[in-house]
C-alpha cells in the first residue's frame, strides 16, 4: 500500500470551509484514494472513495489532481461535530489490509 | 440491517484472564477485520477473513491471540492470558470484495481494560 502524509493537527471555526491535503506519491496505477472520520471512542467511518477527479457527497468532497500524487478532503461549513480524526488511506481493490496513519485531528472552535 | 455490531462495547477483566469479543458484521458483506487501536494511535490490522477463511494474521497477534469466523458470518476474538498491554480498543469492520476499493464498515469497537 502506498504510504501517505497528512498534517498532524488542523484548527478550524465554525461555518468555515476546512481543507485536508494527503500526500501520497507513490500511488499505484490501480489504487483508490479513501477517506475516513473517527470521532473519540467510536470507530472510523468511511466518508468518502475515489480515484480521480473530483467526488462529492453529502458529507464532503474529495479533490484529485491529474497526477494522483496528493488528493485534498474539503469539508464544507464545519461545525463543532466535525471535530474529528480524519485519516486518508490509499490502496487497491483487492487491498485487505487497510493502513491507516496517525491521521489529522480537525479542532472546530465555535 | 443496521450496520456492524461488537459486544461487549466495554471489557473489564483481570491479568491472566481469558476474554472473548464478537462481532456481527454487514450480513452481505464476504470480508469481515479486527484492528485494535491504542489511544492517539490509528487502527492496526491483526486479522482479516474472506468469508470463514483467516487469509492473514499480523505479529501483532500473539499466540495468546485467535480469532474464528464459523460459517463465515459472525467473528469471535479471544485473548488468553491477557496482560496489561492488551488493554485497547478492538475493532471490528467488514467489506464487500470485490468493487467497494478500501470502503469497510466499522463497528462501535470493544474497549478492554486489563487491571
Amino acid at each position: 500500500l502506498a504510504k501517505t502524509t497528512q498534517p498532524i493537527s488542523m484548527d478550524s471555526y465554525e461555518g468555515q470551509e476546512v481543507n485536508i491535503t494527503c500526500s501520497h506519491n507513490n500511488i499505484a496505477t490501480n489504487d483508490y484514494i479513501t477517506w475516513y472520520q473517527q470521532f473519540p471512542s467510536q470507530g472510523p467511518r468511511f466518508i468518502i472513495q475515489g480515484y480521480k477527479t473530483k467526488v462529492t457527497n453529502e458529507v464532503a468532497s474529495l479533490f484529485i489532481p491529474a497526477d494522483r500524487k496528493s488528493s485534498t478532503l474539503s469539508l464544507p461549513r464545519v461545525s463543532l461535530s466535525d471535530t474529528a480524526v480524519y485519516y486518508c488511506l490509499v490502496g487497491m481493490d483487492s487491498s485487505y489490509k487497510l493502513i491507516f496513519g496517525s491521521g489529522t485531528r480537525l479542532l472546530v472552535r465555535p | 440491517d443496521t450496520g456492524v455490531s461488537q459486544n461487549p462495547r466495554h471489557k473489564i477483566t483481570k491479568r491472566g484472564q481469558n476474554v472473548t469479543f464478537r462481532c456481527d458484521p454487514i450480513s452481505e458483506h464476504n470480508r469481515l477485520y479486527w484492528y485494535r487501536q491504542t489511544l492517539g494511535q490509528g487502527p492496526e490490522f491483526l486479522t482479516y477473513f474472506q468469508n470463514e477463511a483467516q487469509l492473514e494474521k499480523s505479529r501483532l497477534l500473539s499466540d495468546r491471540f485467535s480469532a474464528e469466523r464459523p460459517k463465515g458470518s459472525f467473528s469471535t476474538l479471544e485473548i488468553q492470558r491477557t496482560e496489561q498491554g492488551d488493554s485497547a480498543m478492538y475493532l471490528c469492520a467488514s467489506s464487500s470484495f470485490p468493487g467497494q476499493g478500501l470502503a469497510a464498515f466499522f463497528g462501535q469497537g470493544t474497549r478492554l481494560t486489563v487491571v
